[in-house]
């Protein structure tokens, strides 16, 4: 059975950073086309960045050069690197795999809430 | 960017109502799209993908359709459990976009 598990949200200050991670079982994250996606309170969903299994990563404007999304192999766990932050990024974080075949997402942890409040 | 436009924003029916959802996309998207159905405070379950192909243990009253430019997800019998907000998401480029979503209520 697939299992991803997000960890590190919390309440940030404007301008301050926070790595969230992603836990995964029964795949192998190396092997996948990882996601995040947002959704802000009340709001829809976001798609936020993309990681292929080969590396090439995909950010959305909103987050380009303050985002990072990155993997580690030897623990099966995925990455957002999040600087700069602003009360626009207050929203829960979902980790998601796609098969890659498309880019829509089968699997979805259960995610982690990010406040930006000073 | 390529916008997605569902409708409607809400929909009141009752169990055993057959359901319709609207989803446009502002440029062409042939079937790059997938369906999900999202409860309060929990993550999207994923439906449909590829706009008529249903994702293993999706019940069958479940049902998507169209290409190009428009979309529909159908329940053809509302059951309970399916009181939710669903969400349309493209993938036919960067950066994928979803649906601002169609809360589905109980009339």
């Amino acid at each position: 059975e697939v299992q991803l598990v997000e960890s590190g949200g919390g309440l940030i200050q404007p301008g301050g950073s926070l790595r969230l991670s992603c836990a995964a079982s029964g795949i192998t994250v190396s092997s996948n086309y990882m996601n995040w996606v947002r959704q802000a309170p009340g709001k829809g969903l976001e798609w936020v960045s993309s990681i292929y299994s080969g590396g090439s990563t995909y950010y959305a404007d909103s987050v380009k050069g303050r985002f990072t999304i990155s993997r580690d192999n030897s623990k099966n766990t995925l990455y957002l690197q999040m600087n700069s932050l602003r009360a626009e990024d207050t929203a829960v974080y979902y980790c998601a795999r796609d098969l890659g075949a498309g880019h829509y997402f089968d699997c979805w942890g259960q995610g982690t809430p990010v406040t930006v409040s000073s | 960017d390529i916008q997605m436009t569902q409708s409607p924003s809400t929909l009141s029916a009752s169990v055993g109502d057959r359901v319709t959802i609207t989803c446009r996309a502002s440029q062409y998207i042939s079937s790059w799209l997938a369906w999900y159905q999202q409860k309060p405070g929990k993550a999207p379950k994923l439906l449909i993908y590829k706009a008529s192909s249903l994702e293993s243990g999706v019940p069958s009253r479940f049902s998507g359709s169209g290409s190009g430019t428009e979309f529909t997800l159908t329940i053809s019998s509302l059951q309970p459990d399916d009181f939710a907000t669903y969400y349309c998401q493209h993938y036919n480029s960067y950066p994928l976009t979803f649906g601002g979503g169609t809360r589905v209520e109980i009339k």
